[in-house]
């Protein structure tokens, strides 16, 4: 089946670093996201990406947060500074279109925060 | 407060059991559910999806869905010991993005 790719699959840092998290989503997929998973927690939204822009982020997308997607190429998410609460597993997914369409989600990014 | 409550937390089924799993959203703006297996230490894969009333099988999947209630219910027969894993309910609304998710029911199949 379709798949979203994520690079690096593991990334250790120390507090204060910045860090860019790498996405490779389905080849045809229009819409990307971001979301966070703590060890052991519940999966949560972060950040949705259209067309160029941010179409909706929750509470947790801080303002240290950011995402882009420069010509097409991959699909970041960049968190400068990073803080301890930051480490956890980071997941990209991309669907086709919204309402009915499946998202597809990448291997995830695990990001220890030191 | 949860807007996506699952529940039983976690669930023992022998091999070759059923496993019942129910998940209610209290977003009365929601039009779809899915939901995602997850094996430890994988991405989230989508198992089924159900958008209207009613049931819906796949293999040895049943889905059943009341929109009235916000209520679903994935089932699975025939328990496989890689059938293990977390199992995660999921809703989203027709104009929305995001996919809110519950806090999972972690199913162990016994052999």
């Amino acid at each position: 089946g379709p798949k979203v790719l994520q690079i690096p699959s593991h990334q250790i840092i120390d507090m204060g670093q910045m860090v860019t998290l790498n996405c490779d989503p389905v080849s045809n997929h229009l819409y990307f996201y971001w979301y966070k998973q703590i060890l052991g927690q519940q999966m949560e939204f972060l950040v949705n990406f259209y067309n160029g822009k941010v179409m909706e982020k929750s509470k947790l997308f801080k303002d240290q947060f950011s995402v882009e997607r420069p010509d097409g190429s991959y699909f970041t998410l960049k968190i400068q500074p990073t803080a301890l609460e930051d480490s956890a597993v980071y997941f990209c997914a991309s669907s086709l279109l919204l309402g009915g369409y499946e998202q597809y989600f990448g291997p995830g990014t695990r990001l220890t925060v030191l | 407060q949860q807007k996506v409550q699952q529940s039983p937390e976690s669930l023992i089924v022998p091999e070759g059991g059923m496993a019942s799993l129910n998940c209610t959203s209290s977003d009365r703006n929601v039009d779809y559910f899915w939901w995602y297996r997850q094996h430890s230490g994988k991405s989230p894969k989508m198992l089924m999806s159900i958008f209207s009333n009613g049931e819906k099988e796949e293999g040895r999947f049943t889905v059943h869905l009341n929109k009235a209630s916000l209520h679903t219910s994935l089932h699975i027969r025939d328990s496989q010991p890689s059938d293990s894993a977390l199992y995660l309910c999921a809703a989203s609304s027709q104009g929305g993005r995001a996919l809110i998710f519950g806090t999972g029911t972690t199913v162990s199949v016994s052999p």
